[in-house]
């Protein structure tokens, strides 16, 4: 059974104050390795697709590493702002199909 | 492109009557995923299909759980006998399998309750 973890599991930051968490996934068998953000009441969006070793993406004040020989990625928010309250969902891709990990729940406090 | 979109949006059905859930995927996506998720949880993978063909599924699904994609558009999900333990939000997503960092796009999701 493929682990994919994410810590921590939840996190108030101040608003402005800058973020990060991480999602642990294997090692073997890497295709991808996704980032989701999920709003309460809507559906889970696209962050980042990344494939490659030391990849580094970036989307306005979001950003996002990836360390595939060691299995795990970090996405950093920079000048939280209210409107990043979200779960945050990291996936891996393997041959086939993509496995979640439980989530980031994130709550800005104003 | 209208997007990923789920049918029905809600389900209330008492224990042990069958329901079935429909998503429509974007039109060129060939690839269409099903997930269920339950509180404080990640989307959990069920089941699978490129084109028309069931990949894979997932081992913890019962015999009471049934996909199909016929026509390799449209996809089903049925769930048989339903019990209280299958309450949850369904969510269905597409992606095209052609592009190796393709991302999935969700629908809304179907959210059942099983009372």
């Amino acid at each position: 059974i493929l682990n994919v973890e994410q810590s921590p599991q939840s996190l108030h930051v101040q608003e402005g104050d800058s973020t990060n968490f991480t999602c642990s996934f294997p090692s073997s068998n890497f295709y991808a390795l996704h980032w989701y953000r999920w709003e309460t009441a809507k559906s889970p969006e696209a962050l980042f697709v990344m494939t490659l070793n030391g990849d580094e993406k970036k989307k306005g004040r979001i950003s996002a590493t990836l360390n595939t020989k060691e299995g795990y990625s970090y996405l950093y928010i920079k000048g939280s702002q209210p409107e990043d309250s979200a779960t945050y969902l990291c996936a891996f891709q393997g041959a086939q199909k993509l496995v979640f990990g439980q989530g980031t729940r994130l709550t800005i406090n104003p | 492109d209208t997007g990923v979109s789920q049918d029905p949006r809600h389900k209330i059905t008492k224990r042990g009557q069958n329901v079935t859930f429909r998503c429509d995927p974007i039109s060129e996506h060939n690839r269409l995923y099903w997930y269920r998720q339950t509180l404080g949880q990640g989307p959990e993978f069920l089941t699978y299909f490129q084109n028309e063909a069931q990949l894979e599924k997932s081992r913890l699904l019962s015999d009471r759980f049934s996909a199909e994609r016929p026509k390799g558009s449209f996809s089903t999900l049925e769930i048989q006998r339903t019990e209280q333990g299958d309450s949850a939000m369904y969510l269905c997503a597409s992606s095209l399998a052609s592009l190796s960092n393709s991302p999935l796009h969700f629908g809304n999701g179907t959210r059942l309750t099983v009372t």
